[in-house]
């Protein structure tokens, strides 16, 4: 049960190039988010998705696309990098049930470089 | 609209000293979950403790324990006897139960042990 995985840990990208952040959960939860955190910011949501097949907006979407397909998989896109995108992102997922009711579950990290 | 304010950003105290993290929130909603999050110089996200609005009691785990009072929107965290692993920064958030399990974070306190 590996949980959240996010892939990959790390990139560096050059302004204007394009790349997709793949977060991954085993644990059959309904709810997937992207966030960002930036120094003395605490972490933004970007988007989220409450299913299979639905996103949408959070507090920061502006830059960024995502695609739920798979149940277990949440992809965050980025078609023309900025260097206002450099950042870590965290993925989390959650579910309304049991004893983990609306906990959300993170992934590690990707560090994200735009220069 | 939800709101989470950790007015300390950072806070330093000498080892087997306690102290209190602040949390304050705002929201509308009779039903939400306030949560604590724990982030270590390793980076990850950890959580700490989910407190619905419904339970006011008081919440003991070890040397850490929450005070969620109600009547002045506060959820304060405090660890007792600091060691230096709990060098960290720590998030406190809000969910609404009616907003897609979407959570607000504040934007942390750094805290520092100091041997």
């Amino acid at each position: 049960n590996a949980g959240v995985t996010q892939t990959p840990k790390f990139r560096v990208l050059k302004t204007g190039q394009s790349m997709t952040l793949l977060c991954a959960q085993d644990m059959n939860h309904e709810y997937m988010y992207w966030y960002r955190q930036d120094p003395g910011m605490g972490l933004r949501l970007i988007h989220y998705s409450v299913g299979e097949g639905t996103t949408a907006k959070g507090e920061v979407p502006d830059g960024y696309n995502v695609s739920r397909l798979k149940k277990q998989n949440f992809l965050l896109g980025l078609e023309s990098a900025a260097p206002s995108q450099t950042s870590v992102y965290f993925c989390a997922s959650s579910d309304r049930s049991g004893i983990s009711y609306n906990e959300q579950f993170f992934g590690p990290g990707t560090r994200l470089t735009v220069l | 609209a939800q709101k989470v304010t950790q007015a300390q950003t950072e806070i330093s105290v000498v080892e087997k000293e306690d102290v209190t993290l602040d949390c304050v929130y705002e929201t509308r909603d009779t039903t939400y979950y306030l949560f604590w999050y724990k982030q270590p110089p390793s980076g990850e996200l950890v959580f700490l403790i989910r407190r619905n609005s419904f339970d006011e009691q008081n919440e003991i785990s070890g040397r850490y324990s929450w005070n969620f009072q109600k009547s002045t929107s506060s959820f304060n965290f405090t660890i007792t006897a600091s060691q230096v692993v709990d060098s960290a920064v720590y998030f406190c958030a809000l969910s609404e139960d009616g907003g897609d399990d979407k959570i607000i974070f504040g934007k942390g306190t750094r805290l520092h042990i100091l041997p």
